[in-house]
């Protein structure tokens, strides 16, 4: 079966850091682009960060530099390191999937793992 | 970065069609993905490459793209398909590939 599971949410202060994890079954990390968008309490969706199947990756401007999104091919899964952390970065974080044959939509989602950033 | 506009919210009667408008500069020259997401859950692809549909996505759901607005259309709108609707704007050349849309809630009178 097709799934995501994200893990590694939870409440943290501002300028801590979580790593997130996307366990991956049914199809394999490396041959795929993952994604990591993001929802505000309230709020649309907003894309974070992917990488391809080749490992080139790609963030939001808002987490440059402080997000980096890893994938563990002998594990499946994906990851999102996330330090600084700020009250902004509150949200449900989904991973998801996207295969180039669809144009990289994303066809596959998590339930989503929630970080709260506050003091 | 690309930025992407959608009306905020659509509402319309059982039966009757709903419209969804994607609003961006050229967005004909990229390539568009539409969700839709109800409460509490996760989003689920409707549309992909414009106007394709993932199966089991019935034929009530199509889309275009086309100059600066990308369209999905709802045709004879059941109760079901109320929940918020995003579109993903696609662009591998840009340093930024993927933004949504600010999306559009769809309410079912």
């Amino acid at each position: 079966e097709v799934q995501l599971v994200e893990t590694g949410g939870g409440s943290i202060q501002p300028g801590g850091s979580l790593r997130l994890s996307c366990a991956v079954s049914g199809f394999s990390v490396r041959n795929n682009c993952m994604t990591w968008v993001r929802q505000a309490p309230g709020k649309g969706l907003e894309w974070v960060s992917l990488i391809f199947s080749r490992g080139t990756t790609y963030y939001v401007d808002s987490v440059k530099g402080r997000f980096t999104i890893s994938r563990d091919e002998s594990n499946n899964a994906l990851f999102l390191q996330m330090n600084n952390l700020r009250a902004e970065d509150t949200a449900v974080y989904y991973c998801a999937r996207g295969e180039s044959y669809s144009g990289y939509a994303m066809d596959v989602w998590g339930k989503g793992t929630a970080v709260i950033v506050s003091s | 970065s690309f930025v992407v506009t959608q009306s905020p919210s659509v509402s319309v009667a059982p039966g009757q069609t709903a419209s969804i408008s994607c609003a961006g500069d050229n967005i004909g020259s990229k390539t568009v993905h539409w969700y839709h997401q109800r409460p509490g859950q996760a989003p689920v692809l409707v549309v992909y490459n414009d106007s394709e549909r993932p199966s089991g996505i019935p034929g009530r759901f199509s889309a275009s793209n086309s100059g600066n607005t990308a369209t999905l259309t709802i045709a004879r709108v059941e109760a079901g398909d109320e929940a918020d609707y995003y579109c993903q704007v696609w662009d591998i050349r840009d340093d930024h590939p993927s933004v949504f849309g600010t999306g559009t809630k769809v309410t079912v009178l």
